[in-house]
């Protein structure tokens, strides 16, 4: 079955530290992996796309790494800004089809 | 243009009532979707076309009927629903495959009384 597992469910970090999030995955056959902000009510913004031969991939204050042997990506977020509160969704496609398997988020609240 | 629009952002029906939400974007996107996401869970995906054509139907209940007027457009039609029902529907549009980005609307928060 294909699952997408993030961790942690939520996090709180001062303004200014920098935190990692982590997404496991079981998709299979693996197409690509993104990570998606979403503010509350607000419909989910794509912060990066990875395809397997990518290791890293950075978009501003936010990296997004992917280990596709062990099926594991990480988001790492720099510098944290009061704006950066949100959910963080990490959401898996396999190849061919449109079917999109999605992580159940990490609630990130950014505290001054 | 990256914009997928909806409209209403807001609604509130009853049960006995008929409305519909609206979708649209001028990517060139031939593949839309439609997302249903309750407080604090991830997208549930409902409904897909491809083409203009109905590929993927989620067993969603007959209560939702969408609709693919044309490439740019997106609608769903609500009718007899239930107050589990209400929730935020989120509109997305992307390349059919999705080996490229899916765009997301700002949703419908929708309250069935």
């Amino acid at each position: 079955k294909n699952q997408v597992e993030q961790s942690p469910q939520s996090l709180i970090i001062l303004e200014g530290k920098n935190c990692t999030l982590q997404c496991n995955y079981t998709v299979s056959p693996f197409s690509n992996l993104r990570w998606y902000k979403q503010d509350t009510g607000r419909g989910p913004v794509s912060l990066t796309i990875m395809t397997f031969s990518e290791n890293t991939k950075s978009n501003g204050r936010y990296t997004a790494t992917l280990d596709a042997d062990t099926k594991q990506s990480s988001l790492h977020i720099t510098a944290s800004q009061l704006s950066d509160s949100a959910s963080y969704i990490c959401v898996v496609s396999v190849r061919a089809g449109n079917m999109l398997t999605f992580g159940g988020g990490t609630r990130l609240m950014v505290k001054p | 243009d990256t914009e997928v629009t909806q409209t209403p952002k807001h609604l509130v029906m009853g049960m006995t009532n008929k409305k519909s939400l609206k979708c649209e974007q001028h990517m060139g996107h031939r593949a839309m979707y439609w997302y249903k996401q309750k407080a604090k869970k991830p997208p549930e995906l409902m409904f897909v076309y491809s083409y203009e054509k109905l590929s993927i139907n989620e067993s969603v209940p007959s209560r939702f009927s969408p609709e693919c007027p044309n490439s740019s457009l997106l609608n769903l039609h609500l009718h007899a629903l239930q107050p589990e029902d209400s929730a935020l529907y989120l509109c997305a549009s992307s390349h059919p495959g999705l080996s490229g980005e899916l765009f997301f609307g700002e949703g419908s928060r929708l309250t069935v009384l």
